[in-house]
């Protein structure tokens, strides 16, 4: 079946520190892929997201490029800010219109940014 | 817009107790799905529903269940609670289906309902 898989966390880091949380899938055909992030008691909200091969998300800094041949999907961001400790989520949907609404997460990496 | 909404927010119930969590989804999603969320076991898939049927299924036991309406608001019940059921409850909409838009598998998320059984 699908899975994703993330670095384990937590991450520290300090303001204005390189980003990187790794993130790996296993799917059949071309799942579309997914970054959210969820803030300290709120739901999960969409940070980037990319539909298909070489295709990049970028939101708020944050980018992310869909490689197909190392079946990857890794969040990163040049410059993080206190306001960036999250904990973060990649997430594929195999095919949407077969498949519907049907999300697969990987564990979530805690982000932590101090001052 | 308003985005997606869930009640209660926050809950107690006790062991053997059933409850109901509601969901409104953002106006003209017509899909709504369930996930539950847990330290231990991550987000994981409950259900999804789309023109009031159930489509998807994930692997929880028949004490989980939902159901959705003609104006596409959804809740789920847990009926004889356990201590393992705490956990935060999310629903989230897509426009899957909508005329017009593209189905990329985006997801938009409530705030959740946080469940804890005692």
């Amino acid at each position: 079946g699908d899975s994703v898989t993330q670095m384990e966390g937590p991450v520290t880091l300090s303001e204005e520190a390189f980003l990187t949380i790794n993130c790996t899938y296993t799917a059949t055909g071309y799942p579309s892929l997914f970054w959210y992030v969820q803030y300290p008691g709120e739901g999960l909200q969409l940070l980037l997201k990319a539909t298909k091969a070489d295709d990049k998300g970028s939101n708020k800094g944050f980018e992310a490029t869909y490689r197909k041949e190392t079946t990857s999907f890794h969040l990163e961001k040049g410059s993080v800010q206190v306001s960036d400790s999250a904990v973060y989520f990649c997430a594929l949907n195999q095919a949407p219109e077969t498949s519907g609404s049907r999300l697969t997460f990987g564990e979530g990496t805690q982000l932590t940014v101090n001052p | 817009k308003a985005g997606v909404t869930q009640t209660p927010r926050y809950l107690i119930k006790t062991r053997g107790q059933q409850v109901t969590l509601s969901c409104s989804p953002i106006s003209g999603h017509r899909s709504v799905s369930w996930y539950q969320q847990t330290p231990g076991q991550g987000l994981q898939f409950l259900f999804e529903y789309f023109s009031e049927t159930q489509r998807n299924k994930g692997n929880f036991p028949g004490r989980f269940s939902g159901r959705q309406f003609s104006n596409s608001r959804s809740e789920m019940n847990v009926s004889t609670l356990e201590l393992g059921d705490s956990a935060l409850y999310l629903c989230a909409s897509t426009s899957l289906g909508l005329a017009g838009t593209k189905d990329t598998g985006e997801l938009f998320f409530g705030e959740g309902s946080r469940l804890t059984v005692l």
